[in-house]
């Protein structure tokens, strides 16, 4: 399969902590994107990562990329309980492929 | 910028049926992608759209088809409903999004149940 695999499948933290979730792929991408879902809802873009960069930051959002290994994370620094949703990487390649998602629980 | 809207929110529709589902994109955009969302599946890309021809196409049977006319927006048709078409069916735009390159906008999606 071509699809993404993400890891965790399920991440439960205490608000204040970082949630740390990976992305792997097997096929070459032009990019690789991030995204939160709320509730079954849309998708919102997070952050957008090229093949040719290593790191991105983006508020409490940072995104490594290590094209070699065909993986990515994305840490959110000192979480929310705001920030419980599912997460999903996108990747950029001739045919949009999802990742499987990380459904992630922040405890207040 | 008004960003992607589709319609309608929510269809309930029964088995045998045809379907289709709008979606508007980002004013200026001419990229457009149909995705299917279900538990069991995850998201799968069913097929983009670029100045009104489709440029590429995910595995999905010929009962899902799409078009998208002159101002970018877009539909797709489900025909013959089946009881496994039930999902969440989102929409996205983007400026170009050739070979991936754009960052997509999602819409909220069209809640479709087949009965």
């Amino acid at each position: 399969s071509q699809q993404g695999e993400e890891d965790p499948q399920a991440l439960s933290i205490q608000e204040g902590e970082n949630a740390t979730m990976n992305c792997s792929y097997k096929t070459s991408i032009n990019n690789l994107q991030w995204y939160r879902q709320n509730s079954g809802r849309g998708l919102v873009h997070l952050i957008l990562i090229r093949s040719n960069e290593r790191e991105k930051h983006s508020g409490r959002l940072r995104v490594t990329l290590d094209t070699s290994k065909k993986s990515s994370s994305l840490l959110i620094t000192a979480s929310r309980a705001a920030d419980t949703a599912s997460y999903f990487c996108l990747l950029g390649t001739y045919k949009y492929i999802f990742g499987t998602g990380t459904r992630l629980k922040v405890l207040a | 910028k008004a960003g992607v809207t589709q319609t309608p929110r929510y269809l309930i529709k029964t088995r045998g049926q045809q379907v289709t589902l709008s979606c508007s994109p980002i004013s200026g955009h001419r990229s457009v992608s149909w995705y299917q969302q279900t538990p069991g599946q995850g998201l799968q890309f069913l097929f983009e759209y670029f100045s009104e021809t489709q440029r590429n196409k995910g595995n999905f049977p010929g009962r899902f088809s799409g078009r998208q006319f002159s101002n970018s927006r877009s539909e797709m048709n489900v025909s013959t409903l089946e009881l496994g078409d039930s999902a969440l069916y989102l929409c996205a735009s983007s400026l170009d999004g050739l070979h991936g390159t754009d960052t997509q906008y999602f819409g909220p999606g069209t809640r479709l149940t087949v009965l």
